[in-house]
């Protein structure tokens, strides 16, 4: 069965400065790869994801995370900081064979200070 | 395109009550999901249907959980009776049936159990 791990329950970062949430995880196969937002009282939203290609994927409001099938991880960077960043994001994982549900992660509360 | 909707978006109740939520997924999505996400946890898989047929029920709580997608569009999650440990918010999201696509979720019902 997939797993996701997230180690770090907040992650503080000084507005400018770069940021990386971490994520590792477990899966039969080939993974497939996620990372959401959730602002308080919306739902998910959706950042980026993994299939196969690059190890580096870009997503929107210019975050991006690096595949490392070695170490099993999926982190999620961004450059700058922006306070506005502030939000808890989630990992997600599922395999790319026959019938696999999507697994989060239990989430990584980023806190941007100005 | 509009979002997927949910309703309500708050709900309180007392245990051993009765509750039913509401899902209009993004037009043409062939796949639903309903998650239930507890306080400082990640969502959780309920039930996927594609269409109206049920893929994955394999994590919902069958003696007082129940959900329905009729004519493969809208669906309803219900819980009877409620117990204290059903309070969650649950998250309504779709997708267009692509194994490796991202799922786009609604703003979610948070219910609370007194």
């Amino acid at each position: 069965a997939q797993s996701v791990a997230q180690p770090e329950d907040q992650v503080n970062v000084a507005e400018g400065n770069p940021l990386t949430v971490k994520c590792t995880y477990s899966v039969s196969g080939n993974p497939y790869l996620f990372w959401y937002v959730q602002y308080p009282n919306r739902g998910l939203q959706f950042l980026l994801k993994y299939i196969t290609g690059d190890n580096l994927v870009k997503g929107s409001y210019g975050f991006e995370a690096e595949f490392n099938k070695s170490q099993t991880s999926f982190h999620l960077k961004k450059p700058s900081a922006l306070v506005s960043d502030s939000a808890l994001y989630f990992c997600a994982v599922k395999g790319n064979t026959g019938f696999q549900k999507l697994v989060f992660g239990t989430g990584t509360r980023l806190l941007v200070s100005p | 395109e509009a979002g997927v909707a949910q309703s309500p978006r708050y709900k309180i109740i007392e245990k051993r009550q009765s509750v039913a939520f509401w899902c209009n997924p993004i037009s043409g999505h062939a796949t639903l999901y309903w998650y239930q996400q507890i306080l400082g946890q990640g969502p959780k898989l309920l039930i996927q249907f594609q269409n109206n047929g049920v893929v994955d029920d394999s994590q919902l709580p069958k003696d007082r959980f129940s959900a329905e997608r009729l004519k493969g569009v809208d669906s309803t999650l219900k819980i009877q009776p409620a117990k204290l440990e059903d309070s969650a918010v649950y998250l309504c999201a779709s997708d267009p049936a692509g194994l490796a696509g991202e799922q786009y979720f609604g703003p979610g019902t948070r219910l609370t159990v007194t």
